[in-house]
């Protein structure tokens, strides 16, 4: 498959346990937010989304959280499966603009049996 | 519903020559953008075309251009190709421009030798 990143920081999980990716976001003025999972071979795939005007979102086993004080991003992957090994990526982005995201660096999820 | 087709999937170019990449979005999405992936840089926005039109560009050199035909499919070009192009080119559909869930397609990954 493709390599998306070499040195990416990597989160090793048990299986059934859950999962926090963190994400620190660099324009304060960004207001929507979006986690991104990619695995090996494919193009990114939408998780979860959150606006500004909110500091929780849930989603099928997905928490986002959103601390716009500190510029702080994370993911809960509730009952993490080995499905959900792979890399996953912040985007943020302006209202208005959502086509065109910036990225975090990202992190590589692996989920251990 | 077709998901995001991106063609070639892998391309090897010598540094110095050209390379078109094409892209079709899914059915009825009529915001196409562009992103670079490589391990250093991570996922940058290259531009996003919506009715035809150049909406947002990135931070890239006037090497690297697109368009976007009557249909929504797009291309992007690349001239003088240099090594640092080696990356994984990604594509992402959306309904409209600047709102929405954006669809990436496979990538292709084009290697400079």
């Amino acid at each position: 498959g493709e390599s998306v990143g070499l040195h990416l920081p990597t989160l090793s999980v048990q299986e059934g346990d859950n999962s926090i990716i963190n994400c620190a976001y660099s324009n304060s003025a960004s207001d929507y937010f979006i986690w991104y999972k990619q695995e090996s071979g494919k193009g990114p795939q939408f998780i979860i989304d959150i606006r500004s005007n909110m500091d929780k979102r849930q989603g099928q086993r997905v928490t986002v959280l959103l601390n716009k004080t500190v510029k702080h991003l994370s993911l809960q992957i509730a009952a993490t499966q080995p499905g959900d090994s792979a890399v996953y990526f912040c985007a943020e982005t302006l209202t208005g603009t959502a086509s065109k995201l910036t990225f975090g660096t990202g992190t590589r999820l692996q989920v251990t049996l | 519903k077709a998901g995001v087709t991106q063609t070639p999937r892998y391309l090897i170019k010598t540094r110095g020559q050209q390379v078109t990449l094409s892209c079709s979005p899914i059915s009825g999405h009529r915001s196409v953008s562009w992103y670079q992936q490589t391990p250093g840089q991570g996922l940058q926005f290259l531009f996003e075309y919506f009715s035809e039109t150049q909406r947002n560009k990135g931070n890239f050199p006037g090497r690297f251009s697109g368009r976007q035909f009557s249909n929504s499919r797009s291309e992007m070009n690349v001239s003088t190709l240099e090594l640092g192009d080696s990356a994984l080119y990604l594509c992402a559909s959306s309904l409209f421009s600047g709102v929405g869930e954006q669809y990436f397609g496979p990538g292709t990954r084009l290697t400079v030798t």
